[in-house]
């Protein structure tokens, strides 16, 4: 019953290390999702997927990169971290939208990333 | 863009009573979708409830309802008898469905729920 697992969760770099966020899930979802939360900003997204092998860019990609080399992996990478990437790191899968009827999207538990 | 705005940042309620979310948003699609999700202390999202904009009855589950007035553009998540385990931040969010058939997320910044006994 795990769904969508993140690891780690919780981290602190200093600024200018690279780190890779995990994330899996377990439900054959064909689309997936990096999201960042930061306090009065709700959830905005990072990059996502819509399938093994593709990514798209979302709202606030600048600073990160990821893979998705298998259909239930997506991976969020900070090549030289910034404080400005401190915030709280959600990954989300969803199955495609069907026209008219919404897929909700299934988040994991989240990562605290803090950039000293 | 597709924009949505809560206005509460914080409610209070007390056990066993009803409470009304609000959530408005701004959208000239004619076809799009609305979601409740939940977000404990403990910090999972938890979704809750949807509903699309062509669904002719607002949607329900359990104790959760959604009051929709599409004219109004509102989508206002109503909690009938209030546990203390309801309290928590509650996040309106909406599909924004690109022309790929991608289903993107636009969150509002959410309201606290704090449910007194």
């Amino acid at each position: 019953n795990a769904g969508v697992t993140q690891t780690p969760k919780f981290r602190v770099l200093k600024t200018g290390q690279s780190m890779t966020l995990l994330c899996a899930q377990d439900m054959n979802h064909e689309y997936m999702y990096w999201y960042r939360q930061d306090p009065g900003m709700g959830l905005r997204l990072i990059h996502y997927s819509v399938g093994e092998g593709t990514t798209a860019k979302g709202e606030v990609p600048d600073g990160y990169n990821v893979s998705r080399l298998k259909k239930q992996n997506f991976l969020l990478g900070l090549e030289s971290a910034a404080p400005s990437q401190t915030s709280v790191y959600f990954c989300a899968s969803s199955f495609p939208s069907v026209q008219g009827i919404g897929q909700p999207q299934h988040f994991g538990d989240g990562t605290r990333l803090s950039i000293l | 863009a597709q924009k949505i705005t809560q206005t509460q940042p914080g409610m209070f309620v007390q056990e066993k009573e009803a409470v009304t979310l609000d959530c408005t948003y701004d959208t000239s699609d004619p076809s799009y979708g609305l979601f409740w999700y939940k977000q404990p202390s403990s910090g999972e999202m938890i979704f809750l409830i949807y509903q699309g904009s062509y669904d002719q009855q607002n949607a329900t589950e359990g104790r959760y309802s959604l009051n929709f007035q599409k004219a109004r553009k509102s989508a206002n998540l109503v909690i009938s008898a209030s546990q203390l385990g309801d309290s928590a931040m509650y996040f309106c969010a909406m599909r924004d469905l690109m022309n790929t058939g991608f289903q993107k997320l636009v969150f509002g910044t959410g309201t606290r729920l704090l449910v007194s006994p």
